[in-house]
């Protein structure tokens, strides 16, 4: 059985930083592509990075570019999202989802979420 | 960066009634068009995947068409589990992937 199980989130002070982690079971992680998507309270859902089955490549939202960085450990069958210069708006559910071969952007796994808040 | 439309914004039906709601791009996704359903404080599940395709466990009441630069999900026959919010998401031109504001299904 497939699971996503994200952890890591918390209250954040704008301007802070904060580690997400995705550590997943039921399938061969370095085979997948993985990707984060977030969902702000009461509003819609937001693609915010993919990160390739090696690690070797990453994409990101324009609107968390520079600030956050997907990353993998294949050894550990471990996802992680490292959110830096956080910002209010930033404030959100974040969810890990497995990508489904053979082409990117389609989530049939998604974990339940951890919510970051950010404010002061 | 494309842009998905959905309508209508709600949709207020009964049990039992069938269900249509719409996705539109800002330009050609061509099939790769994808829609999820989303519950009160769950994780979103996929519905149809390329526009027309039921993922795994998907039951046949639910389909997809379309192409290009609209699409539906149709839904033919309410169960009460279905009242939820649906979301459309291409995947067709990326980064980034996006998603439509979301269609909320409640009932009337």
């Amino acid at each position: 059985e497939v699971q996503l199980v994200e952890s890591g989130g918390g209250l954040v002070q704008p301007g802070g930083s904060l580690r997400l982690s995705c550590a997943v079971s039921g399938f061969t992680f370095s085979s997948y592509a993985m990707s984060w998507v977030r969902q702000a309270p009461g509003k819609g859902l937001e693609w915010v990075s993919t990160i390739s089955g090696s690690g070797s490549s990453t994409y990101y939202a324009d609107s968390v570019k520079g600030r956050f960085t997907i990353s993998r450990e294949n050894s550990k069958n471990t996802l992680y999202l490292q959110m830096n210069s956080l910002r209010a708006e930033d404030t959100a559910v974040y969810h890990c989802a497995k990508e489904t071969p053979p082409d990117y952007g389609r989530y049939e796994y998604w974990g339940q979420g951890t919510l970051v808040t950010v404010s002061s | 960066e494309i842009v998905l439309t959905q309508s209508p914004a709600t949709l207020s039906l009964s049990p039992g009634e069938g269900a249509t709601l719409s996705c539109r791009a800002s330009q050609s996704v061509h099939s790769y068009l994808a829609w999820y359903q989303q519950k009160p404080g769950q994780a979103p599940r996929l519905l149809i995947y390329d526009a027309s395709h039921r993922a795994t466990g998907i039951p046949a009441r639910f389909s997809g068409s379309g192409s290009g630069t609209d699409f539906t999900l149709t839904i033919s026959s309410l169960e009460p589990e279905d009242f939820a919010v649906y979301y459309c998401q291409q995947r067709s031109n990326w980064p980034p992937f996006t998603f439509g504001p979301g269609t909320k299904v409640d009932i009337k």
